[in-house]
């Protein structure tokens, strides 16, 4: 069984940068069939994808438009676990964080599949 | 961009069948997945791939997709089923698109 443990801070000041830390475990950060995502729930935008990292013989990632120039996400093989930061934040990024495991379906043609485990989520306040 | 349109409340006795729609453009041409979310938690899988079941959610849980509404249906629907629900489909311009989700209500 897949489980998701988050860390990080949660309160971060305006214009710095957001940094949130996921710990897999029952699978691998380097697996060949996952993919590894955060998303971000507020109630003024609802559930919001923001990107993910994986691993396809290299590594690729890849993000939503709204945050792509402020955004990476990043694997660490040696601890098995992936990041977020997101720099330059506003008010507007307060919301809760959430890191989740999508299993593609290439067979549907859904590059992204279905969303299968979740983190416990973590409330990001952006405030002076 | 692509939008998934969900009613924001559906009710329902207990024991009736709670119906909960997820409208887009040709939706029935993409792949739906439907998340259940009850207050302070994480969302859960509940239905993926339109219509198949993760292990551990009951069969009262059934999901359907066609033309531009997908649809996922509760039968029996007993009171710890009240939660939000949301739809979600992978578009290729907007990578991963949510409903707005639907509070289930058991009156």
């Amino acid at each position: 069984q897949v489980q998701l443990q988050q860390s990080g801070p949660g309160l971060v000041k305006p214009s710095q940068t957001l940094s949130l830390t996921c710990a897999i475990s029952g699978d691998s950060v380097s697996s060949n069939s996952a993919a590894w995502n955060w998303i971000r729930q507020s109630p003024s935008r609802g559930l919001e994808w923001l990107g993910r990292t994986y691993y396809r013989s290299k590594w690729y990632s890849d993000y939503a438009a709204s945050v792509k120039s402020r955004i990476t996400v990043t694997p660490d093989t040696s601890k098995n676990h992936f990041s977020l930061q997101l720099n330059s934040v506003t008010p507007e990024d307060t919301a809760v964080y959430y890191c989740v495991r999508g299993v593609p379906n290439f067979l549907t043609g859904d590059p992204l599949g279905k969303f299968d485990s979740w983190g416990q989520g973590t409330l990001v306040t952006v405030s002076s | 961009s692509y939008v998934l349109t969900q009613p924001p409340s559906v009710s329902v006795a207990p024991g009736q069948t709670a119906r909960i729609t997820c409208g887009g453009d040709n939706i029935g041409s993409k792949s739906v997945h439907w998340y259940r979310q009850k207050p302070g938690q994480a969302p859960v899988l509940v239905v993926y791939d339109d219509s198949d079941r993760p292990s551990g959610i009951p069969e009262r849980l059934s999901g359907s997709n066609s033309g531009n509404t997908a649809t996922l249906t509760i039968s029996r629907v007993e009171a710890g089923d009240e939660a939000d629900y949301y739809c979600q489909v992978w578009d290729s311009s907007d990578h991963v698109v949510f409903g707005g989700g639907t509070e289930l209500t058991v009156l």
